[in-house]
C-alpha cells in the first residue's frame, strides 16, 4: 500500500528567510505527488501537484516542489517565506488502484516576525 | 461559483444522536470523499465514491454511512455508534478518481 512521510511534525521559519518541507512517499511506480496548505478552521488548499514530466513543478504563492525519484521524495520550497504563509502543510499521493489520495500527517509551519 | 460547499461549519450534537453532514459540489466532479481530521492524525478516509450510485468504505468507515444517490451530493451520517464522532471533518471531489481532490471548507462536530 502507498504510505507518504512528513518527518517533521512543527517548522519555526524567520519572515523572509527559505522554507523546506520534507515528503517522502512510498509506491512502486511513479505516483501522482500534491502539496495542500491549510489555514486555521479551514478546508485544504491544492498548492502544486506532479503528474509527470519536469520534476520541478511550480505552484502558487510563490511554491515549487520537487520531485525525485531516486530519493522517494517530493520536497516543498519557498526562496523567501511571509508571515501569512504560517499554516498546516500536506503532502499526498495517489498511486492508482483502489488506494485514492493518501496524506502525510502535516508539518506546521510557523513564521518568526 | 465553481466549488464544494458543507453545511454545517459548526454542529453540535448529543451523545447516541444521529447526525447528518451535507457536501454539495457544483464541479461536475466524478469522484467525492470524505475524511476526518484530528489533531496531529492528519486526513483519514472515512467513506469515497467513484461515481454516483456507488461508494466504498475507506480506513475509518465504523460508526459512519453515506449515500451518493446524486452526482453532486454525498451526506455523510455520523451515527450514535461512532464512539469518538467529535471532529473536523472535510469534503472532496475530484474530477475522476486518483486526480487532485478539491476540498470543502469543513464542519466541526462537537458531541456535548
Amino acid at each position: 500500500a502507498q504510505s507518504v512521510t512528513q518527518p517533521d511534525i512543527h517548522i519555526t521559519v524567520s519572515e523572509g528567510a527559505s522554507l523546506e518541507l520534507r515528503c517522502n512517499y512510498s509506491y512502486g511506480a511513479t505516483p501522482y505527488l500534491f502539496w495542500y496548505v491549510q489555514s486555521p478552521g479551514q478546508g485544504l488548499q491544492l498548492l502544486l501537484k506532479y503528474f509527470s514530466g519536469d520534476t520541478l513543478v511550480q505552484g502558487i504563492k510563490g511554491f515549487e516542489a520537487e520531485f525525485k525519484r531516486s530519493q522517494s521524495s517530493f520536497n516543498l520550497r519557498k526562496p523567501s517565506v511571509h508571515w501569512s504563509d504560517a499554516a498546516e502543510y500536506f503532502c499526498a499521493v495517489a498511486g492508482g488502484g483502489a488506494d485514492g489520495l493518501t496524506f502525510g500527517k502535516g508539518t506546521h509551519l510557523i513564521i518568526q516576525p | 461559483d465553481g466549488g464544494i460547499t458543507q453545511s454545517p461549519k459548526y454542529l453540535f450534537r448529543k451523545e447516541g444522536q444521529n447526525v447528518t453532514l451535507s457536501c454539495e459540489q457544483n464541479l461536475n466532479h466524478d469522484a467525492m470523499y470524505w475524511y476526518r481530521q484530528d489533531p496531529g492524525q492528519g486526513l483519514r478516509l472515512i467513506y469515497y465514491s467513484q461515481i454516483v450510485n456507488d461508494f466504498q468504505k475507506g480506513d475509518i468507515a465504523e460508526g459512519y454511512s453515506v449515500s451518493r444517490e446524486k452526482k453532486e451530493s454525498f451526506p455523510l451520517t455520523v451515527t450514535s455508534a461512532q464512539k469518538n464522532p467529535t471532529a473536523f471533518y472535510l469534503c472532496a471531489s475530484s474530477a475522476t478518481w486518483n486526480t487532485e481532490a478539491f476540498f470543502g471548507q469543513g464542519t466541526r462536530l462537537t458531541v456535548v
